[in-house]
């Protein structure tokens, strides 16, 4: 079974602190993703990576890095973490082409 | 890639077909339809997708119309844990993203 896992899926940060996202897929795919959500803005792209040490800015990469340094994780960074960063973070991969994308089960970050 | 347009939301008796329709009028000849859908807390799920001929899986079937502007989404026979948001995704096959609307919220009632 296809899987791809987030290292929490909930967690609280204070204003200023560095946070952490963990992505892991276990499908040997290329194609690294992800995304916010947030009530009545849908899914947004922040960052994508389609090999190791390979990354692309999405529609929303300001605030953000990532970092994939094994085909297998791809790590989201919020550097000082704000407020307006609280949100469902999802992460997602999928092989070339694309037809089906996974997705992980998501973290809910609260940023206080 | 090409917009799409959704009910915001139906609702649909347990046991009995869903049909959700999409809207795809400027679809290109090379677009592929999709449709995910996201259960509440859980991240979207692919569920099918065609170009022009009618699909199905055993998850749903889809339905596009000779002209390609519109398409419709079947889940045969509703169960409550159907209930999702539905979105439905026009772009070309491959590529590296997909881009989600807002979808159609389906509840599915006892």
């Amino acid at each position: 079974d296809v899987k791809v896992t987030q290292s929490s899926r909930y967690l609280v940060k204070r204003t200023g602190e560095k946070v952490f996202l963990e992505c892991v897929q276990d499908m040997d795919h290329e194609n690294m993703f992800w995304y916010r959500q947030d009530p009545g803005l849908g899914l947004r792209l922040i960052y994508f990576s389609y090999d190791v040490k390979m990354k692309e800015k999405g529609d929303i990469p300001e605030g953000y890095s990532v970092s994939r340094e094994k085909k297998e994780r791809f790590s989201l960074i919020l550097e000082s973490a704000s407020t307006n960063q609280t949100s469902m973070y999802l992460c997602a991969s999928h092989r070339d082409p694309l037809v089906e994308q996974y997705f992980g089960p998501g973290t809910r970050l609260t940023v206080t | 890639d090409a917009k799409t347009t959704q009910p915001t939301s139906m609702d649909c008796a347990e046991g009995r077909a869903a049909n959700l329709p999409c809207n795809h009028s400027t679809i290109s000849g090379n677009e592929y339809v999709y449709w995910y859908r996201q259960i509440h807390s859980q991240g979207p799920q692919y569920i099918i997708h065609g170009l022009k001929n009618n699909e199905t899986n055993e998850m749903a079937s889809l339905i596009i119309t000779e002209d390609r502007k519109s398409s419709t989404l079947i889940l045969p026979h509703a169960t409550l844990r159907d209930t999702a948001v539905y979105y439905c995704i026009v772009r070309v096959k491959g590529g590296n993203k997909l881009v989600f609307g807002a979808g159609t919220i389906l509840r599915v009632k006892s």
